[in-house]
């Protein structure tokens, strides 16, 4: 499984927008980049997923360069409510049942 | 979107007894789930992987006699905490894959299980 390196924590504000890099430089070809949301006694949320280039959604986008090595989460305009722990993952999903082992995230702090 | 249930949300219980968590996939079916462990301010710690049908495979350190996973249908999988200790006391949160959605996985909303 591809190892991934995130920022342990951010700060940001009300209104900004908020960038999570994540490198993974052993990507392999069948791998997608997954990330999730986690608040205090919740489990994990799936935020979005993609392969390469740029996947938006309703909540975020995803920017991933051609080498595939690492990938950009962007949360536009955050609020307070944005605050938590966030995930980025690599493993070759849908092709491949596998386990899937977390790091350590990157812990966001939204202020006023 | 794919919903994993998972229950209880909470369970206090005494030293000695076993506690069951169940995790069911509610829209979807799920050949395989996970089980996480969560410690405060720290990251997810896969447990176990279940598979509907066969035996769970366990984690390097995980004890399988402590932590019984039975996976008997392809919605449901639980987890049994036997003769529970308080250093059992933990955050446990299942997952599966939707195999609608590429393979991401979704998440139960976690059991927070306290030992007495």
């Amino acid at each position: 499984l591809a190892k991934t390196t995130q920022p342990i924590s951010m700060d940001s504000y009300e209104g900004q927008e908020v960038n999570i890099t994540c490198s993974h430089n052993n990507i392999a070809t069948n791998d997608y980049i997954t990330w999730y949301q986690q608040f205090p006694s919740q489990g994990p949320r799936f935020i979005i997923q993609g392969y390469k280039t740029k996947v938006t959604n309703e909540v975020a986008s995803l920017f991933i360069p051609a080498d595939r090595k690492s990938s950009t989460l962007s949360l536009p305009r955050v609020s307070l409510s944005d605050t938590a722990v966030y995930y980025c993952l690599v493993d070759a999903g849908g092709t491949s049942y596998g386990k899937l082992t977390f790091g350590q995230g990157t812990i966001l702090t939204v202020h006023p | 979107g794919a919903v994993v249930s998972q229950h209880p949300s909470w369970v206090i219980c005494k030293s000695g007894t076993s506690v069951k968590i169940e995790c069911r996939s509610l829209d979807f079916q799920a050949t395989t789930m996970f089980w996480y462990r969560q410690f405060p301010k720290q990251s997810l710690m896969l447990m176990a992987t279940s598979n509907e049908g066969s035996k769970a495979t366990y984690e390097q350190g995980v004890e399988k006699d402590k932590f019984l996973i039975n996976h008997a249908s392809l919605t449901l999988s639980t987890l049994t905490v036997t003769s529970a200790h308080p250093e059992d006391s933990s955050f446990y949160i299942c997952s599966a894959r939707d195999p609608a959605s590429l393979g991401a996985l979704h998440f139960g909303n976690g059991t927070r299980l306290t030992v007495t």
